[in-house]
């Protein structure tokens, strides 16, 4: 079974400008979560999508924003980009949660190999 | 949202077992205890996940006491390739929550 596929794995921009980034999810995966690690800052959370809607967010400005598609594929925005979301952009999909316990329950997330993001 | 605290840093031989410990003070009862890897430039690979006692699979065990406000990840005989970033999590299991990585522990292995 093929893996968590984040594209592109390195990105230029300057700022001011916007991005897109792309993660396609191990399949059968439902849940598609990003997070952003920095040197300084470590992994942390941007924010989680379910069946095409976003169900949680973490601390980032309004200009970082989701979408996911019907696939269950994912895409991540960055508008007016600035030095400081030089990072790399992981993407993670995980299977379903149930209410019931068992291993759909338990949240393992399966991380891609991230997005390389520079900006100049 | 259970913050987890780990040792910055750790340096072991080749061969060496290795114990790395993280604390979870506040951990919840739906809350499961996992384990992740990372390499430079890579993203964190699932390891290992416990709820209470002890979990062994084929990299790695997991010791969690009775009380779960902290768990030890053991590599057994660990070689030169186990270098890596540790991350300690601690998540639902019923639901998706925001997981915090924190700053993980960075394992060095020397030969």
């Amino acid at each position: 079974k093929a893996g968590v596929t984040q594209t592109p794995r390195y990105l230029i921009k300057t700022r001011g400008q916007q991005v897109t980034l792309s993660c396609s999810p191990i399949s059968g995966h439902r849940s598609v979560s990003w997070y952003q690690q920095t040197p300084g800052q470590g992994l942390q959370f941007l924010f989680e999508y379910f069946s095409e809607t976003q169900r949680n967010k973490g601390n980032f400005p309004g200009r970082f924003s989701g979408r996911q598609f019907s696939n269950s594929r994912s895409e991540m925005n960055v508008s007016t980009l600035e030095l400081g979301d030089s990072a790399l952009y992981l993407c993670a999909s995980s299977l379903p949660t149930s209410g019931t316990g068992g291993e759909l329950a338990k949240n393992i997330q399966y991380f891609g190999a991230g997005t390389r993001l520079s900006v100049l | 949202l259970a913050k987890t605290t780990q040792p910055i840093s750790m340096d072991s031989y080749e061969g060496q077992e290795v114990n790395i410990t993280c604390s979870h003070n506040n951990i919840a009862t739906n809350d499961y205890i996992t384990w992740y890897q990372q390499f430079p430039s890579q993203g964190p690979r699932f390891i290992i996940q416990g709820y209470k006692t002890k979990v062994t699979n084929e990299v790695a065990s997991l010791f969690i006491p009775a009380d779960r406000k902290s768990s030890t990840l053991s590599l057994p005989r660990v070689s030169l390739s186990d270098t890596a970033v540790y991350y300690c999590l601690v998540g639902d299991m019923y639901s998706f929550n925001k997981f915090y990585f924190g700053s993980g522990t960075k394992l060095n292995v020397k030969p």
